[in-house]
C-alpha cells in the first residue's frame, strides 16, 4: 500500500534561513510525488510535483524538492525562508490522475 | 479561471441531521475528487470522478456518505445521520484526466462541526 511519512511534526526556523522538510514514501511503482501548502482554515496549494525525468524540481514561492529513488524520499527545500512561509506543508505521492496519499503534515513556524 | 468553488465554507449542524456539500471544479476539469481532513492529519481520500461516473470509493465513505456529480460538471456531498466523528474538513479538488501530471487543484474546503 502507498504511504507518506513526514517525520517533523513542527518545524521553526528563523526568517532568512534556509529550510529542508523531510518527506519518504513507499509505493510499488514509480510514483507521482506532490508538495503542497495550506495556511490555517484554507485549502491546498500545489508548490511543485515530480513525475519523471530531472530528480530536482522547481516550484513556485522558490521552492525545491529533490527525488532520491535510492532513498525513498522527496524533501522539500528553500534556501531563504520568508515569514509569509509560515504554513503546513504536505508531501503526497499518488498514480497518475488518480487519487493522492498525504502524509500528516509538518507546520513551519518561521521566527523574526 | 476562478478554481475550485465550495460551499458553504462552515457548517455547524446537530447530530443526526443531514447535510450537504457542493463543489464547483475548474471548468475544463474533468476529474473530481473528495477529501476528508481531521484536526492534526493530511486529507484523506474519500472518492473520485470522472465525469458524472464515479470510479472509486474509499473504504472511509460509509453509506451514510453520498456523492454526486449528476451532469459532470458541479458535485454534492451529502452525509446522511451525521455523528460528532463527522467533524472535519472536507476537501474538493479536480484535474484533467489526461495532463493530470499538472497535479489536482483543492478548493477552500467545508468545515464541518457535529455538536
Amino acid at each position: 500500500a502507498q504511504s507518506v511519512t513526514q517525520p517533523d511534526i513542527h518545524i521553526t526556523v528563523s526568517e532568512g534561513a534556509s529550510l529542508e522538510l523531510r518527506c519518504n514514501y513507499s509505493y510499488g511503482a514509480t510514483p507521482y510525488l506532490f508538495w503542497y501548502v495550506q495556511s490555517p482554515g484554507q485549502g491546498l496549494q500545489l508548490l511543485l510535483k515530480y513525475f519523471s525525468g530531472d530528480t530536482l524540481v522547481q516550484g513556485i514561492k522558490g521552492f525545491e524538492a529533490e527525488f532520491k529513488r535510492s532513498q525513498s524520499s522527496f524533501n522539500l527545500r528553500k534556501p531563504s525562508v520568508h515569514w509569509s512561509d509560515a504554513a503546513e506543508y504536505f508531501c503526497a505521492v499518488g498514480q497518475y490522475g488518480n487519487k493522492l496519499v498525504f502524509g500528516a503534515g509538518t507546520i513551519l513556524r518561521v521566527k523574526s | 479561471d476562478t478554481g475550485v468553488s465550495q460551499d458553504p465554507r462552515h457548517k455547524i449542524t446537530k447530530r443526526g441531521q443531514n447535510v450537504t456539500f457542493r463543489c464547483d471544479p475548474i471548468s475544463e476539469h474533468n476529474r473530481l475528487y473528495w477529501y476528508r481532513q481531521t484536526l492534526g492529519q493530511g486529507p484523506e481520500f474519500l472518492t473520485y470522478f470522472q465525469n458524472e461516473a464515479q470510479l472509486e470509493k474509499s473504504r472511509l465513505l460509509s453509506d451514510r456518505f453520498s456523492a454526486e456529480r449528476p451532469k459532470g460538471s458541479f458535485s454534492t456531498l451529502e452525509i446522511q445521520r451525521t455523528e460528532q466523528g463527522d467533524s472535519a474538513m472536507y476537501l474538493c479538488a479536480s484535474s484533467l484526466a489526461q495532463g493530470a501530471d499538472r497535479g489536482a487543484f483543492f478548493g477552500q474546503g467545508t468545515r464541518l462541526t457535529v455538536v
